[in-house]
């Protein structure tokens, strides 16, 4: 059964500093994983996706993740946090052989000035 | 670009009232989804539909229904509303995930039963 494990419920960063938020699934086969951002009182918004087109993935503003079959990771990272990256963030995984999508409990970012 | 509307932004709804949450989708798509969002408990399925009047109860349908006429719309029906159904509501949609399509999200309604 496909599951999803970010492995952090807060991360604090300072801004210009490297952002790295975890997530780590477990699938019997090779998944679509997808993040997304949600910033306060708002919907979520997709930010990249993985679909076995290529392990490493680009995003918006400035965000990518790799897809690592060996560490069963799909870790997130951007190079340099602006103020503007503070949110929660979701991994998410579609559950195979139905309509539902298995979301991660989020981790929330916090860019410190 | 996909764009997911929901009716209201905020809404304050007293006990026992009859409460719909309506949603719309521009794009087409097969699947649509009702999620409640609440601290420490995540995203949690309450109804998804996968074609006009087809629907299926996700982890939490208790107390809530849904419609589905047409197929860019959505609605939720809160029958009798209760205090613990105070949440922020999200709405999205997507193509059938056997093509591992990605969901899209509406703006959310913040729900308040006082």
């Amino acid at each position: 059964a496909q599951s999803v494990t970010q492995l952090d419920s807060h991360v604090s960063v300072s801004e210009g500093t490297p952002v790295l938020l975890r997530c780590n699934y477990s699938s019997s086969y090779s998944p679509s994983l997808f993040w997304y951002v949600q910033h306060p009182n708002k919907g979520l918004q997709l930010l990249l996706k993985y679909t076995s087109a290529a392990t490493l993935v680009k995003g918006i503003n400035g965000f990518e993740a790799e897809f690592k079959k060996s560490e069963t990771s799909f870790h997130l990272t951007k190079p340099s946090a602006h103020m503007s990256d503070a949110a929660e963030y979701f991994c998410v995984v579609p559950k195979g052989g139905t309509y539902k999508y298995i979301f991660g409990t989020g981790t929330r970012l916090k860019v410190l000035a | 670009d996909v764009k997911v509307t929901q009716s209201s932004r905020y809404l304050v709804k007293r006990t026992g009232e009859k409460v719909f949450l309506e949603c719309v989708q521009d794009m087409d798509h097969e699947n649509m989804f009702w999620y409640r969002q609440d601290p420490g408990l995540g995203l949690r399925l309450i109804y998804f539909s996968y074609d006009v009047k087809m629907k299926e109860k996700g982890d939490i349908p208790e107390g809530y229904s849904v419609s589905r006429e047409k197929k860019e719309r959505f609605s939720l029906i809160l029958e009798s509303a209760s205090t613990n159904q105070t949440s922020m509501y999200l709405c999205a949609s997507s193509l059938p995930t056997g093509l591992n399509n990605e969901q899209y999200f509406g703006p959310g309604t913040r729900l308040t039963v006082t």
